[in-house]
């Protein structure tokens, strides 16, 4: 498996307060993405990021910023946490392996706000 | 909106059967073409992918049918058995490096 981790795993929030969720990878990827994944839409992207401090917007990106001071690290921010932001959200990485490109996943992060 | 559609959003099928899942998309910059599995609890793993130059791909019992003109891509899965019950997405890939999934398919097999 790709070296790719996400931390929290669990997080139970309040509605109103920041979160910042947090992808680690070891493989030295350009790419990275955050994926929400909810029941009927599939897996949406959120932010993506295609070199340290170049980030770009997905297409559900409203309510979500990300930054990336090292090429290891992509971080997820909530800045004020709602009730439709209670999801699971993915981690991903991109690269080129046996000649093909390819997105490895985190494990995901389930996120409840309350 | 949606930039590749998938179908059915769920799918029975007895062991030894060969399930279907269909995507369609509209956007023909679109170059890669990835299948991804996703059991309970774990993120989603490649399983197969092709690319517009072809029109079918095996992997073992996995096959992805192509069809450029149709804008419409398959997975067909050989001889299913039970441990293939998950949750499939197809993808579609721009030359940005970015992936938009359909909304997955739960397969399940039965004994």
């Amino acid at each position: 498996d790709a070296g790719i981790t996400q931390s929290p795993r669990h997080k139970v929030t309040e509605t109103g307060t920041p979160v910042t969720l947090r992808c680690h990878q070891t493989e030295n990827h350009r790419y990275m993405y955050w994926y929400r994944q909810d029941p009927g839409h599939g897996l949406r992207l959120i932010h993506y990021s295609y070199g340290v401090k170049d980030t770009d917007k997905g297409e559900v990106s409203d309510g979500y910023s990300v930054s990336r001071s090292k090429t290891e690290d992509f971080l997820l921010t909530l800045e004020s946490a709602t009730s439709s932001q209670t999801s699971v959200y993915f981690c991903a990485i991109s690269g080129r392996r046996g000649g093909n490109t390819e997105a490895f996943f985190g494990q995901g992060t389930r996120l409840t706000v309350v | 909106q949606q930039q590749v559609k998938q179908s059915p959003q769920s799918l029975i099928v007895q062991k030894g059967g060969i399930p279907i899942i269909n995507c369609a998309y509209e956007n023909t910059a679109f170059d890669y073409f990835p299948w991804y599995q996703q059991f309970p609890g774990k993120g989603p793993a490649l399983l197969i992918a092709i690319r517009p130059d072809v029109s079918e791909k095996k992997e073992g019992r996995f096959t992805i049918s192509f069809n450029k003109s149709a804008k419409q891509f398959s997975l067909h899965i050989m001889d299913s058995q039970p441990g293939d019950s998950a949750t499939y997405f197809c993808a579609v890939y721009t030359g940005a490096n970015n992936l938009f999934f359909g909304t997955g398919t739960r397969l399940t097999v039965i004994p």
